[in-house]
């Protein structure tokens, strides 16, 4: 059972456009919600976390905006570059079961140059 | 800068073989991971560990085992490979004391078996 559904699976943005990616989560025991960024041949790195107890964290043109209610989070790329081409997840991290991070399945964001 | 490196990039093994997949961390991190990274599925859990000669089942462990002798070194054991282990392999640490999201990871073992 996917406890982090991400969509989209791709996504084509021009440069300058924002990017948006969503992820939705069911189970209640998540107590953080980061991002990874990963580049082709590389392992994934963290880009941004978020708590719930926070509507939205920034960070550079990063932003996250959590709605706890609909248990929703998504990752907004404002002013796209095309080096912000890459594979992005989000993850939760379960805070009752050995604070282990569940992954989304992923977004391949290309952006136009 | 934190440092995860993995035993071999690329890596072809036959059915059957055992297989070792090495993860070495140079900042004396307390928790190391191994996931599994395929298209369409994400990253999921194989095994972890906290300590050294601990080791806790992930999501997926069924035909793996693992190895931690040393504080700085992870292995990941494919006791007899099959093709549907074919994936790129990712090892990954953190320290005690932060949040555990904030995992480093190596670049990745990628594993075709034949």
């Amino acid at each position: 059972q996917q406890q982090v559904k991400q969509s989209p699976q791709s996504l084509i943005v021009q440069k300058g456009g924002i990017s948006i990616i969503n992820c939705a989560y069911e189970n209640t025991a998540f107590d953080y919600f980061p991002w990874y960024q990963q580049f082709p041949g590389k392992g994934p790195a963290l880009l941004i976390a978020i708590r719930p107890d926070v509507s939205e964290k920034k960070e550079g043109r990063f932003t996250i905006s959590f709605n706890k209610s609909a248990k929703q989070f998504s990752l907004h790329i404002m002013d796209s570059q095309p080096g912000d081409s890459a594979t992005y997840f989000c993850a939760a991290r379960n805070g009752n079961r050995d604070d282990k991070i569940i992954f989304g399945k992923g977004t391949r964001l290309h952006i136009l140059p | 800068d934190v440092k995860v490196t993995q035993s071999s990039r690329y890596l072809v093994k036959r059915t059957g073989e055992k297989v070792f997949l090495e993860c070495v961390q140079d900042m004396d991190h307390e928790n190391m991971f191994w996931y599994r990274q395929d298209p369409g599925l994400g990253l999921r859990l194989i095994y972890f560990s906290y300590d050294v000669k601990m080791k806790e089942k992930g999501d997926i462990p069924e035909g793996y085992s693992v190895s931690r002798e040393k504080k700085e070194r992870f292995s990941l054991i494919l006791e007899s490979a099959s093709t549907n282990q074919t994936s790129m392999y990712l090892c990954a640490s953190s320290r005690v004391g932060v949040p555990s999201y904030e995992q480093y990871f190596g670049p990745g073992t990628r594993l075709t078996v034949t």
